[in-house]
């Protein structure tokens, strides 16, 4: 069975650290990898990870794939606390019914919390 | 374990017809929510339910309708599908407070809806 796996579920820091949230995944025939902030109403999209080793920025956002061992980091470096939030990680596996298309799974997230 | 379930996983209609997307959740959880994904989109909110026969637009709801008569059911209603709403489909659930800010959001795992 498909699944993703995030880590950990919740975390505290205060302003100024680095964390690293990370997410593993076991899936057949991955497609991509994405990762999303959810604060209010809907999640945001981050990023969308394809290739192994390419690590993909924005601001002090940045995360990387792993094919090999299956799994992506996400990183945030100076966190702030407009960073608080909860970081959902989810997986697209290609699965053909009439054509290819692509099914999401998502882990739970990771609750971050920010402290002034 | 909170399960939150969809009706279809895969779903092939024909325009003009009327749609009926199905979520039940089974942790009492009094928020719910409809989302769609899109290649290149990330995930859009339709429509949201923060209590029973409660709901509120998101961010792309036209086209769309819901209705939650019971607590750990919501249901999104195409009522005449369009080839521009094929799109995956997702529903999620939480039970934090009205608006389920920041709480994390259990995912149902898709339904595909081809509109041809």
């Amino acid at each position: 069975e498909d699944k993703v796996v995030q880590s950990p579920l919740s975390l505290v820091v205060h302003e100024g650290d680095t964390v690293t949230l990370n997410c593993s995944y076991e899936v057949t025939n991955f497609r991509s990898l994405l990762w999303y902030k959810q604060e209010k109403k809907a999640p945001t999209f981050l990023f969308m990870l394809t290739s192994s080793g390419i690590e993909k920025k924005s601001g002090r956002l940045s995360s990387i794939l792993d094919k090999k061992e299956l799994f992506s980091i996400l990183n945030i470096t100076a966190t702030q606390t407009g960073d608080s939030a909860v970081y959902l990680c989810a997986v697209e596996a290609l699965v053909e019914y009439g054509g290819s298309q692509g099914n999401l799974i998502f882990g739970k997230g990771t609750k971050l919390s920010v402290k002034p | 374990d909170v399960k939150v379930t969809q009706s279809s996983r895969y779903l092939v209609k024909r325009t003009g017809e009327k749609v009926f997307l199905e979520c039940v959740q089974d942790m009492d959880h009094e928020n719910m929510f409809w989302y769609r994904q899109d290649p290149g989109l990330g995930l859009r909110l339709i429509y949201f339910s923060y209590d029973v026969k409660m709901k509120e637009k998101g961010d792309i709801p036209e086209g769309y309708s819901v209705s939650r008569e019971k607590k750990e059911r919501f249901s999104l209603i195409l009522e005449s599908a369009s080839t521009n709403q094929t799109s995956m489909y997702l529903c999620a659930s939480t039970p934090g407070l009205a608006g389920g800010q920041t709480d994390t959001q259990y995912f149902g795992p898709g339904t595909r809806l081809t509109v041809l």
